[in-house]
């Protein structure tokens, strides 16, 4: 019940098209959702959150669309650039204020 | 702030060794997080601390494995003895409180080969 599930594992986009990620959680406990974002040799960053009070959230190329009902919330990246090739994770929030982590997803965009 | 510094970043070390890698977390968070990050397994949770005490240690996969913070400013994680199979990158993060969407910052993570 405390798992976050992320998928896919990795993906392959030509430059210019939509990445899209996946995340479904079981626990309505979870209240916050954040997106990391990991280049390589480097630590995880924010790069994007969403509460389940709204079913969308963008800034700039990134948007989270979140589904309470179905607990689910995906990462969509549009108009995806070789720059955004890194590795994408999901998160949850628990209430003692730790995070359950996705698997990532390495996502390459070709140019 | 220089943001989570982690020491050293990158530490080869023979099987049966003593390992100590170090944090110094972001001045005036009250949590800090211990990751460990492999291809196999992805980003593990070790421990966490919350204003300098353990508050989950479930995630420390052996004896072998021990964190402490003696400070605010300062924890370790050491590995005794060392084995092949701890090779991994290590990633210490802190983050505020209160506030349950306060961002979690990481250091640049210690890459750790054990021969």
């Amino acid at each position: 019940q405390q798992q976050v599930k992320q998928s896919p594992q990795s993906l392959i986009v030509q430059k210019g098209g939509i990445s899209i990620i996946n995340c479904a959680y079981e626990n309505t406990a979870f209240d916050y959702f954040p997106w990391y974002q990991q280049f390589p040799g480097k630590g995880p960053a924010l790069l994007i959150a969403i509460r389940p009070d709204v079913s969308e959230k963008k800034e700039g190329r990134f948007t989270i669309s979140f589904n309470k009902s179905a607990k689910q919330f995906s990462l969509h990246i549009m108009d995806s650039q070789p720059g955004d090739s890194a590795t994408y994770f999901c998160a949850a929030l628990k209430s003692n204020y730790q995070l359950i982590w996705g698997a990532g997803t390495k996502l390459i965009i070709k140019p | 702030d220089a943001g989570v510094i982690q020491s050293p970043r990158h530490e080869v070390t023979e099987m049966g060794q003593e390992v100590t890698l170090r944090c110094k977390p972001i001045s005036g968070h009250d949590y800090l997080f211990w990751y460990r990050q492999t291809m196999m397994r992805g980003l593990e949770l070790l421990i966490y601390f919350n204003n300098n005490v353990p508050i989950d240690d479930s995630g420390m996969p052996e004896d072998r494995f021990s964190a402490k913070m003696p400070n605010a400013s300062f924890s370790t994680l050491k590995i005794q003895p060392s084995e092949p199979r701890d090779s991994a990158v290590y990633f210490c993060a802190s983050r505020q409180n209160p506030g349950k969407d306060t961002e979690a910052f990481f250091g640049q993570g210690t890459r750790l080969t054990v021969v």
